[in-house]
């Protein structure tokens, strides 16, 4: 099955900006989407498409895709940032619905 | 209010069933797919499997396949998943969560999740 693989962590100073990588077999040929967790709560989507984002997600949050890395851009970062990240894919081959091993990101 | 309420907390010993139940308000119910995903305690997101909520058809994860049902209520505008033969690596959030039905592939909304805790 398709394997979606993430840093473990990620740190960053507050005002300086994170990246975020999502390495997987040709990503670049799929839709890449990416979800923030808060500690104790639900995913929240905040990237879709690549680079489109939900209503009410601030333009800090980007994305690019190509080649085998998918990647989560978050600008000026800001301690309410510090989540864990999720990409994901539907693996159109299989018909299956695929998660990343997920990023902490750590604001300094 | 555009939302999925789920069901409480559930307990469970290995070998038994649980049902979780994911109601869903504020939107045309059979414009949207619903899917369940789990996440074990430290773990990543995994999804299950989904149901298109106007025709009814399944679609499961081969991990999950004969072991997990999911079903809707229309009128109810209420989904639910059952996962039987529960063991204590079964224990873990569960979440559901829609798709628009069609060509988009993320999920838009989530449940708050359910707790289901499997231990003898």
């Amino acid at each position: 099955s398709f394997v979606l693989t993430q840093p473990p962590s990620v740190s960053v100073a507050p005002g300086q900006t994170a990246r975020i990588s999502c390495g997987g077999d040709n990503i670049g040929s799929k839709s890449v989407h990416w979800y923030q967790q808060q500690p104790g709560q639900a995913p929240l989507l905040v990237v879709y498409d690549e680079n489109d984002r939900p209503s009410g997600i601030p333009e800090r949050f980007s994305g690019t895709n190509s080649g085998n890395t998918a990647t989560l851009t978050i600008s000026r970062v800001e301690a309410g940032d510090e989540a864990d990240y999720y990409c994901q894919v539907w693996d159109d081959s299989s018909d299956l619905y695929v998660f990343g091993t997920g990023t902490t990101v750590t604001v300094l | 209010q555009v939302q999925l309420v789920q069901s409480g907390a559930e307990v469970k010993k290995p070998g038994a069933s649980v049902k979780v139940s994911c109601k869903a308000s504020g939107y045309t119910f059979n414009k949207y797919t619903v899917h369940w995903v789990r996440q074990a305690p430290g773990q990543r997101l995994e999804w299950m499997g989904g149901i298109n909520t106007g025709h009814g058809d399944t679609k499961y994860s081969p991990k999950f396949q004969g072991r997990v049902t999911i079903s809707r209520d229309t009128f109810a505008t209420t989904v639910h998943m059952e996962l039987s033969s529960l063991t204590s690596e079964d224990t873990a959030v569960y979440y559901c969560t829609r798709k628009l039905t069609g060509a988009e592939w993320y999920f838009d909304l989530w449940g708050r999740g359910t707790l289901v805790t499997v231990s003898s």
